[in-house]
């Protein structure tokens, strides 16, 4: 089926260590996008890639860092994990840009504690 | 400051009608999406407007002002199903996807 896939689909983590989310789609979508989802702030976009080997800096991008080698796979790492990283990471994907309508993988929750 | 604005909450009840509005202030417009989100679950796409007027997809219609920075998203015969959250998004002139805190809806029998 195709679609959009992450993993772990969920973590627990110790502060200081450090993490790599990954994402994969096979609709060989141009755009991705991690966003982190926190009760009540809506989805914050952290990183984007408008296509294989360029990555953009979203709103909140402080602490992770992203790749993107080639159009399926755009890992989310965090170097070193803080409490404030707690929340659910969802990874997204359009046909080009964000005019396009984002197909959204089914999210990693992860704890920092 | 870019800005959405959403009811954090709303309630209505099996059959009726509810409408969820969303007003934005952004820099520049390129379009307007509703994510629908059940709890636990990923946002997935509803509607996108991005000319002025009323959307319709089955059970479901978006409208949009653009001189007004206003989209509101209907929903007739509500289902239990329906309960989720629904996100307004705005694409700015930097063609950048704005995302409003969404809006609980919750169904009731």
């Amino acid at each position: 089926i195709a679609g959009i896939t992450q993993a772990p689909t969920s973590q627990i983590l110790a502060a200081g260590r450090r993490m790599t989310l990954r994402c994969t789609q096979d609709m060989r979508h141009n755009a991705m996008y991690w966003y982190r989802q926190d009760l009540g702030l809506g989805l914050r976009l952290i990183h984007y890639s408008n296509t294989a080997g360029t990555t953009g800096k979203g709103e909140v991008p402080d602490g992770y860092s992203v790749s993107r080698a080639n159009t399926d796979d755009f890992p989310l790492t965090l170097a070193s994990a803080v409490p404030s990283q707690t929340s659910v990471y969802f990874c997204a994907s359009s046909p080009s840009g964000s005019s396009d309508t984002q197909y959204f993988g089914p999210g990693t929750r992860l704890t920092v504690l | 400051g870019q800005n959405i604005d959403q009811p954090t909450e709303m309630t209505a009840t099996e059959g009726a009608i509810v409408q969820i509005n969303c007003t934005y202030q952004t820099s520049g417009f390129n379009g307007l999406f509703w994510y629908q989100q059940h709890a636990g679950e990923a946002p997935t796409f509803l509607s996108y407007n991005v000319l002025d007027g009323l959307e319709e997809k089955g059970r479901f219609s978006s409208f949009l002002s653009r001189s007004k920075g206003y989209s509101y998203l209907l929903l007739k015969e509500l289902q239990m199903k329906d309960s989720a959250s629904y996100l307004c998004a705005v694409t700015d002139s930097n063609y950048q996807l704005i995302w409003g805190a969404g809006t609980k809806l919750i169904i009731k029998p």
